[in-house]
């Protein structure tokens, strides 16, 4: 069926460290975006990339969508205490106007 | 505050007691999501709504799951029969065509 995979679903990095996470979707997108949701909390959105190879930064947080748009990748620098959270992409799987269909997402633990 | 608001933010029932959730959304937002959670996992689509027309309902919700919104703009989830694998947060989101979702805080079930 279709799906918006997110592997792995967790990940542990010293803080400093960078991190990078990746999106896959088994259809192509017309958009995607990514969520965080911290500890106790509900998503909260962070951004959205529409066209192909795009690449969108929010301080230390990258994001890219793939030429193919059927990939995403998040990418922290020099991660902090603060980032901690799940981190969850989501896109239209059928076509612009569908429903919003979310990955699994990635629990980021940060250790200080 | 002209946020998504979901009540109440907690209900604990009773194995085979019926529940209702209610979501208010942003009020421009024609689109309207219910998704479920559980610990560990991203959301879960259950079904959504552009303006009072129900567009898509998972196959995986039983009968006993039931949604409306009536005048396109607040909506109800209602559950009957409860059981303990129900327990889970039960999360809405509001959001325009083809944009970025905004999520309520949620209604956490348990049954019991």
């Amino acid at each position: 069926g279709q799906q918006v995979m997110q592997i792995p679903q967790y990940q542990h990095v010293q803080e400093g460290e960078d991190f990078t996470t990746y999106c896959n979707s088994s259809t192509t997108l017309s958009n995607i975006q990514w969520y965080k949701q911290r500890p106790g909390g509900h998503p909260v959105f962070l951004i959205q990339l529409v066209k192909s190879g795009e690449v969108k930064k929010q301080k230390r947080l990258t994001f890219q969508f793939g030429e193919a748009k059927k990939n995403s990748s998040l990418h922290i620098t020099a991660t902090q205490t603060t980032d901690v959270g799940t981190y969850f992409c989501a896109g239209p799987q059928r076509g612009a106007n569908s429903k919003l269909t979310f990955g699994k997402g990635i629990t980021l633990s940060v250790r200080p | 505050d002209t946020g998504v608001s979901q009540n109440p933010r907690h209900k604990i029932t009773k194995r085979g007691q019926n529940v209702t959730f209610r979501c208010d959304p942003i009020s421009e937002h024609n689109r309207l999501y219910w998704y479920r959670q559980t610990l560990g996992q991203g959301p879960e689509f259950l079904t959504y709504f552009q303006n009072e027309a129900q567009l898509e309902k998972s196959r995986l919700l039983s009968d006993r799951f039931s949604a409306e919104r009536p005048k396109g703009s607040f909506s109800t989830l209602e559950i009957q029969r409860t059981e303990q694998g129900d327990s889970a947060m039960y999360l809405c989101a509001s959001s325009l065509v083809n944009s970025e979702a905004f999520f309520g805080q949620g209604t956490r079930l348990t049954v019991v």
